[in-house]
């Protein structure tokens, strides 16, 4: 069982450079997230869908842009990489609400030069 | 407003020792609770959650939590702490249909 991919593991990028971060769950979960995580803030989120073709804004997503590609992919694309998106990347899905858990990517460590 | 606080950052323990992490929350329903645990370099790990009912819960790796309505609180708690608990633990409170974390506990172990 797979679970939740998260695609690469690591990146550096330069500033004004751009990437967009994978991920595909093959749990058939409805909804789906992107966290951030820094040290001493715990786990912010940026974009989440909560079905298929839709997307909804989170706490800190200025600087990004999400696609819910499919039921199973959902990526968070970096258009201008800026020092301050420095950080780790938790992309998790659940089965219908957030009330029933995520289950969490093994995440993504980007460095932003 | 802070929905899930963390009072601690950093809690050490030696091995064999009872250990107790703690969570308040501020939400006005009955909320639905998580534990998470990360170890390092790795995604989080649910250990358990709490929907309603009894209040002490029990999860995987003889971790339980207990719900305190009147203390706004759910703390994680183990008996007798292994060398291989040592890792992040984070608290996390369902809003919206979406799971809000706290700041997160890192727990270190000394044998």
């Amino acid at each position: 069982n797979a679970g939740v991919t998260q695609t690469p593991k690591f990146q550096v990028l330069k500033t004004g450079q751009s990437m967009t971060l994978q991920c595909a769950q093959d749990m058939n979960h409805n909804s789906m997230y992107w966290y951030r995580q820094d040290p001493g803030m715990g786990l912010r989120l940026i974009y989440y869908s909560a079905s298929e073709g839709t997307t909804d804004k989170g706490e800190v997503p200025n600087g990004y842009n999400v696609s819910r590609l499919n039921k199973r992919e959902f990526s968070l694309r970096l258009e201008s990489a800026a020092p301050s998106q420095t950080s780790v990347y938790f992309c998790a899905s659940s089965e219908m609400r957030a009330r029933s858990g995520y289950t969490f990517g093994s995440g993504t460590r980007l460095t932003v030069v | 407003a802070q929905s899930v606080t963390q009072p601690d950052i950093h809690i050490t323990v030696s091995e064999g020792a009872s250990l107790e992490l703690r969570c308040n929350y501020s939400y006005g329903a009955t909320p639905y609770l998580f534990w998470y645990v990360q170890s390092p370099g790795q995604g989080l790990q649910l250990l358990l959650k709490y929907f309603s009912g009894d209040t002490l819960v029990q999860g995987i790796k003889g971790f339980e939590a207990e719900f305190k309505r009147s203390q706004s609180s759910f703390n994680l708690r183990k008996p007798s702490v292994h060398w291989s608990d040592a890792a992040e633990y984070f608290c996390a409170v369902e809003r919206g249909n979406k799971l809000v974390f706290g700041a997160g506990t890192i727990l270190r172990v000394k044998s």
